[in-house]
C-alpha cells in the first residue's frame, strides 16, 4: 500500500498569513497514463470532506484561488496564500493512483 | 446541484449485517465511478470500496474484503454497501463519494453489543 505522510499534523496560523502543508508518498504517484492522482481535501468541523485540489494542482469548482497545489513524484504541497477564518479544519492528501486508495493522517489548521 | 444522500445507518450487534444506500442526483450517475469512504469517530479517512460506472469492476479494502460488497443500480441512481459480519472496528461515518469530487453527508454505523 502507498503510505501518505503529512507534515505538520497541526498548524496554528494567523489570519491573513500564509499556510503550507506537505504530503509525501511512499511511492511515486505517477500513473501509467501519465497523470498524477494526488488530491487535497478539506474537512471543516462537523462537515463531510470537500475536494479542493485534484491531480496535484487543479482547483475544483468553487474553490477560492488562495488555495494552490504543487509537487511531483512523491512530494506535494498545499498552500493557502492568506488564511481566512473559514479555512479552519482538517486537510487531507489522498492518492488515487493505486489500489487501495490511501489518505494522509490529516493536518489540523487552526487560528492562533 | 449534485446531491448524494446516504441512508441505512444505525446500531447493530457484532456479527450482524447492515445495508447502506446512497441516492445520487445532479450528475450522470451511470458514468461515474463511485466510492465508499469511512471515518471512525475522531479519526482520519479510510477508503472502503470502489465500483466503476458500469458495475463491472469492483475493489474493496483488505479490511472489509469478504465481508462488505458494493453494488449499484444505475436505473435508480443508487449505490449500495452490504456489510456483513460487522465488527466493533467498523464503527464509523460512511460517506458515499463520487470520484472523490462530491461527498454525501454520511451515514453513521455503530457496532456494539
Amino acid at each position: 500500500d502507498i503510505v501518505m505522510t503529512q507534515t505538520p499534523l497541526s498548524s496554528p496560523v494567523t489570519l491573513g498569513q500564509p499556510a503550507s502543508i506537505s504530503c509525501r508518498s511512499s511511492q511515486s504517484l505517477v500513473h501509467s497514463d501519465g497523470n498524477t492522482y494526488l488530491s487535497w481535501l478539506q474537512q471543516r468541523p462537523g462537515q463531510p470532506p470537500r475536494l479542493l485540489i485534484y491531480k496535484t494542482s487543479n482547483r475544483f469548482s468553487g474553490v477560492p484561488d488562495r488555495f494552490s497545489g504543487s509537487g511531483a513524484g512523491t512530494d506535494f504541497t498545499l498552500k493557502i496564500s492568506r488564511v481566512e477564518a473559514e479555512d479552519v479544519g482538517v486537510y487531507y492528501c489522498m492518492q488515487a493512483t493505486q489500489f487501495p486508495r490511501t489518505f494522509g493522517q490529516g493536518t489540523k489548521v487552526e487560528i492562533e | 446541484e449534485v446531491q448524494l444522500v446516504e441512508s441505512g445507518g444505525g446500531l447493530v450487534k457484532p456479527g450482524g449485517s447492515l445495508r447502506l444506500s446512497c441516492v445520487a442526483s445532479g450528475f450522470t450517475f451511470s458514468r461515474s465511478i463511485m466510492n465508499w469512504v469511512r471515518q471512525a469517530p475522531g479519526k482520519g479517512l479510510e477508503w472502503v470500496s470502489l465500483i466503476t460506472g458500469d458495475g463491472n469492476s469492483i475493489y474493496h479494502a483488505d479490511s472489509v474484503k469478504g465481508r462488505f460488497t458494493v453494488s449499484r443500480d444505475n436505473a435508480n441512481n443508487s449505490l449500495y454497501l452490504q456489510m456483513n459480519s460487522l465488527r466493533a472496528e467498523d464503527t464509523a461515518m460512511y460517506y458515499c463519494v463520487s470520484s472523490f469530487d462530491y461527498w454525501g453527508q454520511g451515514a453513521l454505523v455503530t457496532v456494539s453489543s
